[in-house]
C-alpha cells in the first residue's frame, strides 16, 4: 500500500479562519511527509515537511501533527490570508526496496478577503 | 525560482509525433525525478535517477517513454508515437539529501491534439 487520502478536495474559509487539510497513508515503513503547495502554473513548493520521530512541527502560521498509530497526518493554517489560496498536496517517502514520493490528489483552498 | 529548468514550458503535438522535454537540476543534487500531472491530481511519480543511473521506473511508464541522464546532470523525457491520453503537465524535481527536500521545475504542459 502505497497510496494517501487527502480530504477534504475543496476548502473554502474566510480571511482570518484556520484551514485544516488531512492525508491517511497505508505504508508503516514511510518516514518523511512533506507538504507541497501549487500555484497556478508552478511546480509544487515545499512548505514545510515533518519526520516520524517527532509528532508536531510549526513554522509561523503553519504547523503540521503527524499520527504514527493511525497512519494520518495534517496540515493546519491559522490566520490565513488571500495568497494562501493554492492547491495543497501532502505526501510521503515510500522506503520499500525505493525511494520515491506518493502525493495526495490536492486540496484546493480559498481564503475569501 | 527554484533553480530547476524545464524545457519546453509548453508542447502542442499531434497524436503520433515523438516529443523530447528536457529538464535542468540544481547542479549539486545528484537525486532526478520525472512526475506526470492531470488536471485536479497529484503528481504521479514516473522514474527517477541517482546520477546517472535510472532506479526505478513506474508502471505507468509504457515502452513509449524513455528517460535518460546522461552525464548525471541534465535529464530528458522522451514520448514516442504520442496519444491524447499523454496530455499533462511533466514535471522534473531535484533532490536534496539533506534534508531531504525536492526542489520542482516549472513543468512543461504537453497537450496531444
Amino acid at each position: 500500500g502505497e497510496n494517501v487520502e487527502q480530504h477534504p478536495s475543496t476548502l473554502s474559509v474566510q480571511e482570518g479562519d484556520s484551514a485544516v487539510i488531512k492525508c491517511t497513508y497505508s505504508d508503516s515503513a514511510s518516514n518523511y511527509f512533506p507538504w507541497y503547495k501549487q500555484e497556478l502554473g508552478k511546480g509544487p513548493q515545499l512548505i514545510i515537511d515533518i519526520r516520524s520521530n517527532v509528532g508536531e512541527k510549526k513554522d509561523q502560521r503553519i504547523a503540521v501533527t503527524l499520527n504514527k498509530t493511525a497512519k494520518h497526518f495534517s496540515l493546519h493554517i491559522t490566520e490565513t490570508q488571500p495568497e494562501d489560496s493554492a492547491v495543497y498536496f501532502c505526501a510521503h517517502l515510500s522506503v520499500r526496496g525505493t525511494y520515491k514520493y506518493i502525493f495526495g490528489t490536492g486540496t484546493r483552498l480559498k481564503v475569501l478577503a | 525560482d527554484t533553480g530547476v529548468s524545464q524545457n519546453p514550458r509548453h508542447k502542442i503535438t499531434k497524436r503520433g509525433q515523438n516529443v523530447t522535454f528536457r529538464c535542468d537540476p540544481i547542479s549539486e543534487h545528484n537525486r532526478l525525478y520525472w512526475y506526470r500531472q492531470t488536471l485536479g491530481q497529484g503528481p504521479e511519480f514516473l522514474t527517477y535517477f541517482q546520477n546517472e543511473a535510472q532506479l526505478e521506473k513506474s508502471r505507468l511508464l509504457s515502452d513509449r517513454f524513455s528517460a535518460e541522464r546522461p552525464k548525471g546532470s541534465f535529464s530528458t523525457l522522451e514520448i514516442q508515437r504520442t496519444e491524447q491520453g499523454d496530455s499533462a503537465m511533466y514535471l522534473c524535481a531535484c533532490l536534496d539529501p539533506v534534508p531531504n527536500e525536492q526542489f520542482f521545475g516549472p513543468g512543461t504542459r504537453l497537450t496531444v491534439l
